[in-house]
């Protein structure tokens, strides 16, 4: 029952173009959305995050926007660089536990 | 100066075996986690205490023992090591409990032979 779902296992951007991350999830008592990157033989790397009063949080080159009626969201990335190049991790808070459940990632590979 | 520490990096042992991984936090969180990615890729929470305090306990065998000594540490214990233990633990740790930013340590490969 995987209530996070990264559908794109992976995706191949070439530097300094837009990269486009998606995340789905089913539950809508989830109310607190994360992004987390991941390097090989690393632990995730907390990006951006964003709360379900807002539709859209911008830090520097990261931007996640939130569609609650689609139950969707997004990461944008602008402009890509070969150093984004990793594993990214969409992850939920909701209801009445403290859980953080995660989607199963996608690979992202920017190309010089 | 690194924020989550996790020993071993990597543990190979037999099956049956009892073995421990510890984790450390110098960020003052007083929550920390511990979870499992298989082979899937798949993040998956396991524990949780709050200053001390177990407050999340998933579907986990009894085989896994976590201890909390103190807000900064919290270990793993496995009792009786199976081949389906064999996956990456990340320790975790966040300000708080509710709505938080959670920290993670770089994992152990834990390999079952």
């Amino acid at each position: 029952d995987q209530q996070v779902k990264q559908n794109s296992p992976s995706l191949s951007v070439q530097e300094g173009r837009i990269s486009i991350l998606n995340c789905d999830y089913t539950n809508s008592m989830f109310d607190y959305f994360l992004w987390y990157k991941k390097y090989p033989a690393e632990g995730p790397t907390f990006l951006i995050s964003i709360s379900s009063i807002k539709d859209k949080n911008e830090d520097g080159r990261f931007t996640v926007f939130l569609n609650k009626s689609a139950k969707h969201l997004s990461l944008h990335i602008v402009p890509s660089q070969p150093g984004d190049s990793a594993v990214y991790f969409c992850a939920s808070y909701g209801g009445a536990t403290n859980k953080l459940i995660f989607g199963t990632g996608t690979l992202l590979a920017v190309q010089p | 100066d690194t924020a989550v520490s996790q020993t071993p990096k990597y543990l190979v042992t037999q099956m049956g075996n009892d073995k421990s991984i510890k984790c450390e936090q110098n960020l003052g969180h007083d929550t920390m986690y511990w979870y499992k990615q298989d082979s899937k890729k798949f993040l998956k929470i396991m524990f949780s205490y709050n200053n001390k305090e177990l407050i999340i306990n998933e579907t986990v065998p009894n085989r896994f023992s976590p201890k909390s000594p103190d807000k900064a540490h919290l270990n793993l214990h496995i009792n009786s090591l199976e081949l389906g233990d064999s996956a990456v633990y990340f320790c975790a740790s966040s300000r708080g409990r509710v709505r938080q930013p959670q920290h993670f340590g770089d994992g152990t490969r834990l390999s079952i032979l």
